[in-house]
């Protein structure tokens, strides 16, 4: 069965700089794989998906990620951070058959 | 108007007591999902229904059952509520297909107290 792992449970940036939040996914079939926002007291929200096109995806909010099926990893990438962008994220992967697995989530934290 | 609805937001009621949350998405999906978010934010899928059958029930207590009346609705009620059922639900729903990302609800969150 599919699974993700996601690298650091919280993550803090400063305004400005790099964020990087980290994914690794296990999958028996090439994978779908996808980034979801959670704000505070809200539901999911999808960032972006990779379905074997592009293997750089861009989303929304300036946010994306680069498929390396070498490394097993979708990790999610924001050249510069903003305060709106804390959060917590989460990457999951689904192998096409309609069931999703979810990773931990990491806490996004972004400093004035 | 909303995707996909979730009634009530917020549930508190005693041990042992019965309820249900009530979902439903008006993006014409076939698919739709119930999921248990815990207070240390891990998602976890419950129930999957596609055209008002069950396809993927994972292992939850019995003392929880989905009902789906219609492809737009996807019911869960919770029979002899616990302390450890106090988490914050999730429903969603998706196209199914080649489209798989799910698009989700705003959360019910249930305390048992």
């Amino acid at each position: 069965a599919q699974s993700v792992t996601q690298l650091g449970s919280h993550v803090s940036v400063s305004e400005g700089a790099l964020v990087l939040l980290r994914c690794n996914y296990s999958s028996s079939v090439p994978p779908y794989l996808f980034w979801y926002v959670q704000y505070p007291n809200q539901g999911l929200q999808l960032l972006l998906k990779y379905t074997s096109a592009a293997t750089l995806v861009k989303g929304i909010n300036g946010f994306e990620a680069e498929f390396k099926k070498s490394e097993t990893s979708f990790h999610l990438t924001k050249p510069s951070a903003h305060m709106s962008d804390a959060a917590e994220y989460f990457c999951a992967v689904s192998e096409g058959n309609n069931d999703m697995r979810f990773g931990a989530g990491t806490r996004l934290t972004v400093k004035p | 108007d909303t995707a996909v609805s979730q009634t009530p937001k917020y549930l508190v009621t005693q041990m042992g007591n019965d309820k249900s949350i009530k979902c439903e998405q008006n993006l014409g999906h076939d698919t739709m999902y119930w999921y248990k978010q815990d207070s240390k934010k891990f998602l976890k899928i419950m129930f999957s229904y596609n055209n008002k059958e069950l396809i993927i029930n994972e292992t939850v207590p019995n003392r929880f059952s989905p009902k789906s009346p219609d492809k737009a609705h996807l019911n869960l009620h919770i029979n002899s509520l616990e302390l450890g059922d106090s988490a914050v639900y999730f429903c969603a729903s998706s196209l199914g297909g080649t489209t798989y990302e799910q698009y989700f609800g705003p959360g019910t969150r249930l305390t048992v107290t």
